[in-house]
């Protein structure tokens, strides 16, 4: 069975940190792809990355990176040199190859990036 | 923008009622999703489908139904509403024509906020 965990409830960072956001995955498929999605506080869901099971290099886009670790299962989300416009809910998912191309949700967590 | 749309943005009804929530899906995308979130379950995925037929079912009510339209719109019933249907049901699509049907990001509307009463 399908299941993401984002053990992380909420984090709290002042300005300029950097922060790491986890995320573990667990499925049975060889072939499967991860996201992150950004829920700001106006309550819509952004996307910001997808990634191939089969393509464990590492990303960077600006001041987000993410470290992709197939060993681990883990998916986790950098920011670096935060902002308060950072401040929202983070995602996880999960989407298998088997199956339909629904996404499985993590729990979320909570970033606030104090002034 | 992620360009789907979906109206109402905010409905508030009572216990027994029934609702229609709406989705466009970006232009040229085939897949609609319907997701609800709510405070003790979560992100959850409801159903899909993809070019006027259902394609998956994921943890949906009997009470729920949905259908796509020739258009591409999609819309979502709550009939028999309870307390426990409070939540914000997003839509999301994928797979624009002519790519592959395969694990494309999928994009989400901004939500409707549905408080049953």
């Amino acid at each position: 069975a399908q299941k993401v965990t984002q053990a992380q409830t909420e984090i709290s960072v002042v300005e300029k940190e950097d922060v790491t956001l986890d995320c573990v995955y667990e499925t049975r498929d060889t072939t499967y792809y991860l996201f992150w999605y950004k829920q700001p506080p106006s309550g819509e869901l952004v996307f910001l990355i997808r990634r191939n099971s089969f393509d464990e290099q590492n990303e960077i886009s600006g001041r987000y990176s993410w470290n992709f670790q197939k060993s681990t299962s883990s998916f986790n989300f950098t920011i670096t040199a935060s902002q308060v416009v950072d401040s929202a809910v983070y995602f996880c998912a999960l989407s298998e190859q088997t199956g339909a191309n629904n996404l499985f949700f993590g729990t979320g967590t909570r970033l606030t990036v104090i002034p | 923008d992620s360009g789907v749309t979906q109206t109402p943005k905010h409905l508030i009804t009572a216990t027994g009622q029934r609702v229609t929530l709406r989705c466009s899906p970006r232009s040229g995308d085939l897949s609609v999703y319907w997701y609800q979130q709510s405070l003790d379950q979560g992100l959850q995925f409801l159903i899909q489908y993809y070019n006027g037929e259902e394609r998956a079912k994921g943890n949906i009510l009997e009470r729920f139904s949905a259908q796509q339209f020739p258009d591409l719109h999609s819309e979502l019933n709550l009939s028999s509403l309870e307390l426990g249907d409070s939540a914000l049901y997003f839509c999301a699509s994928s797979a624009r024509e002519g790519s592959s049907a395969g694990r494309n990001e999928q994009f989400f509307g901004p939500g409707t906020r549905l408080t049953v009463l």
